[in-house]
């Protein structure tokens, strides 16, 4: 069965400093790989994707991952977090056909000003 | 620009009550997608539908039906509430499966 995992659960960090949220998948299948992010007591909004081509995706707000296929991981990254990024980050998987996402457990991030 | 409505944002319903939630897709978007988010908890996939046709059927219980309409919106029935029901209920929609899938505010279920 299709399974994404992120590694990091809950992360705090100082705004400014760097950000990179871990997300593996198992799928033998061609994938196409998201983010999602969801503000306390919003809906999920994308934050990018990966269909195919430049493994290297540039997304909203500064974010980018990194497809690395050999390693089944989509890792998340920003260079510098600012408060407002305080948000629960989901990567997820459209699985099969029909696309279906499957999610990861998610990463609650929290950024001190 | 326009984006998935959910209807009603927020239900509250008592044990083996019955419930209906509504999704309006964006327009031109012909598949649509139900998750459940428990508290804590990542979006579970619950059911699909492409053109009118269910696609795809998740961790759906039997309780649950659902179908998409003529004009494409989307309804989840949800009969014989149980406590554990109670969680946020979203709808996606996109143009075509395996494309970007477009998240609606959510339906907040309290089952007391």
């Amino acid at each position: 069965a299709q399974s994404v995992s992120q590694h990091n659960h809950h992360v705090i960090l100082s705004e400014a400093a760097s950000l990179e949220l871990g997300c593996n998948y198992s799928y033998g299948g061609t994938v196409n790989l998201f983010w999602y992010v969801q503000y306390p007591g919003q809906h999920l909004q994308l934050l990018l994707k990966y269909f195919s081509g430049d493994p290297l995706v540039k997304g909203i707000k500064g974010f980018e991952a990194e497809f690395i296929k050999s390693k089944f991981s989509f890792n998340l990254r920003k260079p510098s977090v600012q408060w407002s990024d305080t948000a629960e980050y989901f990567c997820a998987v459209g699985s099969g056909n029909t696309g279906k996402l499957i999610f990861g457990q998610g990463t609650t991030l929290q950024v001190k000003p | 620009a326009a984006g998935v409505i959910q209807s009603p944002r927020h239900l509250i319903k008592e044990k083996r009550e019955t419930a209906t939630l509504k999704c309006y897709p964006i327009p031109r978007h012909d598949t649509v997608y139900w998750y459940q988010q428990g508290p804590g908890q990542d979006p579970q996939f619950l059911i699909s539908f492409y053109e009118k046709m269910q696609s795809d059927k998740g961790s759906i219980p039997d309780r649950f039906s659902a179908q998409q309409f003529s004009d494409y919106h989307s309804e989840l029935n949800m009969s014989s509430l149980e406590l554990g029901d109670s969680a946020l209920y979203f709808c996606a929609s996109s143009e075509g499966p395996r494309s970007i899938q477009y998240f609606g505010a959510g339906t907040r279920l309290s089952v007391l």
